[in-house]
């Protein structure tokens, strides 16, 4: 079974600080990976993807993520935090031919001035 | 495109009473889909439609719960006899049917409901 695990519930980094958010996942088919971000109060919006192609995938607002099958990893960074990245992330996978997301339980990136 | 919908964005019942949501999603996808997610986790698949059709329901969708999505546009969620533990964000999200399923879900901005 499909299943994600995002490491840390919390992460904080100064501003200007790398910021680098785990995700690792099991499938047991190629997996589709996604990263959405979440603002207080706001639905989720999509960072990222990876279907096929290229391992390394940028998104909007300076975030790129690296699929890597042999460590079953699929992380989000950003060289440079800034305060507005404060929010949730969410990592996801593609369950099955329903193509139904299976979630991670998110981590909050905390940016300190 | 003014994207996924949903209403009300807050609602707070008292236990045992009955609570239905509204999902617009945006016009030209056909799928359509409800999660549940709950403080600190990510979201939990409820159920899906393409178009009118109701194709998957997950074994948290219990007996209470019922969507109908009757002209494959608006969806609705409700809830019978709500129980305290019903309190979560309701989130809806949708998109085209295309083959590979690797096309983007859009969510809307959810529902909170708070059960008294």
């Amino acid at each position: 079974a499909q299943s994600v695990t995002q490491l840390g519930s919390h992460v904080s980094v100064s501003e200007g600080a790398l910021v680098l958010l785990r995700c690792n996942y099991s499938s047991s088919v190629p997996p589709y990976l996604f990263w959405y971000v979440q603002y207080p109060n706001q639905g989720l919006q999509l960072l990222l993807k990876y279907t096929t192609g290229a391992t390394l995938v940028k998104g909007i607002n300076g975030f790129e993520a690296e699929f890597k099958k042999s460590e079953t990893s699929f992380h989000l960074t950003k060289p440079s935090a800034h305060m507005s990245d404060a929010a949730e992330y969410f990592c996801a996978v593609i369950a099955d031919s329903n193509y139904q997301l299976i979630w991670g339980a998110g981590t909050k990136l905390i940016i300190k001035p | 495109d003014t994207g996924v919908s949903q209403n009300p964005r807050h609602k707070i019942t008292k236990r045992g009473q009955n609570v239905t949501f509204r999902c617009d999603p945006i016009s030209e996808h056909n799928r359509l889909y409800w999660y549940r997610q709950t403080l600190g986790q990510g979201p939990e698949f409820l159920t899906y439609f393409q178009n009118e059709a109701q194709l998957e329901k997950s074994r948290l969708l219990s007996d209470r719960f019922s969507a109908e999505r009757p002209k494959g546009s608006f969806s609705t969620l409700e809830i019978q006899r709500t129980e305290q533990g019903d309190s979560a964000m309701y989130l809806c999200a949708s998109r085209t049917a295309s083959a590979g399923g690797t096309d983007t879900q859009y969510f809307g901005p959810g529902t909170r409901l708070t059960v008294l």
